[in-house]
């Protein structure tokens, strides 16, 4: 089945500065990949979503950028705030019997944004 | 409010014994999925019921079983728990048949066994 691996575990910066999350998976038949940010105590809320047949997606200060042949995607914060605070998960679609299931998440980046 | 229920919001309860959680999905979604949430670790995925149906199955524990009914809301049912079964349980609620469009999660059951 799909396997996700999600780096860094942790990540710092100050407020203002770019962060970069990564992950890598190993399903090549996967074609949906979800980011995720989780606020302490809270459900796990959609932030961006990419799918194979494209290359890059923005919102405001949030892009994803997928590379099929490697197979990674990242997110990567742009002017980062204290509110984006929190863990993100990335994830990926994995197929069974020759149709898309369920989602296979990463381990999650705690993301902290110093003022 | 995203739309999935879940309940109860909080549960304590001694090894040894059974719960059951309970999920209801988005209106109009037809796919439930189950997942575990640790402290500190990922969320796991448990399983998956499609319009009353199993479609697929992750790190489910034997002592785990759940089910959709025809309303299509869904239980969790945790039985002989263990000190390590204390956990969040999500479920999450998708609309494509497929599950290839994101999911929307509930606010969880979180579990403590004593």
């Amino acid at each position: 089945g799909e396997n996700v691996e999600q780096h860094p575990s942790t990540l710092s910066v100050q407020e203002g500065d770019s962060a970069v999350i990564k992950c890598t998976y190993s399903d090549s038949a996967s074609n949906y990949f979800p980011w995720y940010k989780q606020e302490l105590g809270k459900r796990p809320q959609l932030i961006i979503d990419i799918r194979s047949n494209v290359g890059e997606k923005k919102d405001q200060r949030i892009a994803v950028t997928l590379n099929k042949t490697a197979k990674h995607f990242s997110l990567h914060i742009t002017e980062t705030q204290p509110e984006d605070s929190a863990v993100y998960f990335c994830a990926a679609s994995e197929r069974y019997g020759g149709s898309q299931g369920n989602l296979i998440f990463g381990k999650g980046t705690k993301l902290s944004v110093k003022p | 409010d995203s739309g999935v229920t879940q309940t109860p919001k909080h549960l304590i309860t001694a090894t040894g014994q059974r719960v059951t959680l309970r999920c209801s999905p988005r209106s109009g979604d037809l796919s439930v999925y189950w997942y575990q949430q640790s402290l500190d670790q990922g969320l796991q995925f448990l399983i998956q019921y499609y319009n009353g149906e199993e479609r697929a199955k992750g790190n489910i524990l034997e002592r785990f079983s759940a089910q959709q009914f025809p309303d299509l809301h869904s239980e969790l049912n945790l039985s002989s728990l263990e000190l390590g079964d204390s956990a969040l349980y999500f479920c999450a609620s998708s609309g494509d048949t497929l599950g290839t469009y994101g999911y929307t999660f509930g606010s969880g059951t979180r579990l403590t066994v004593v």
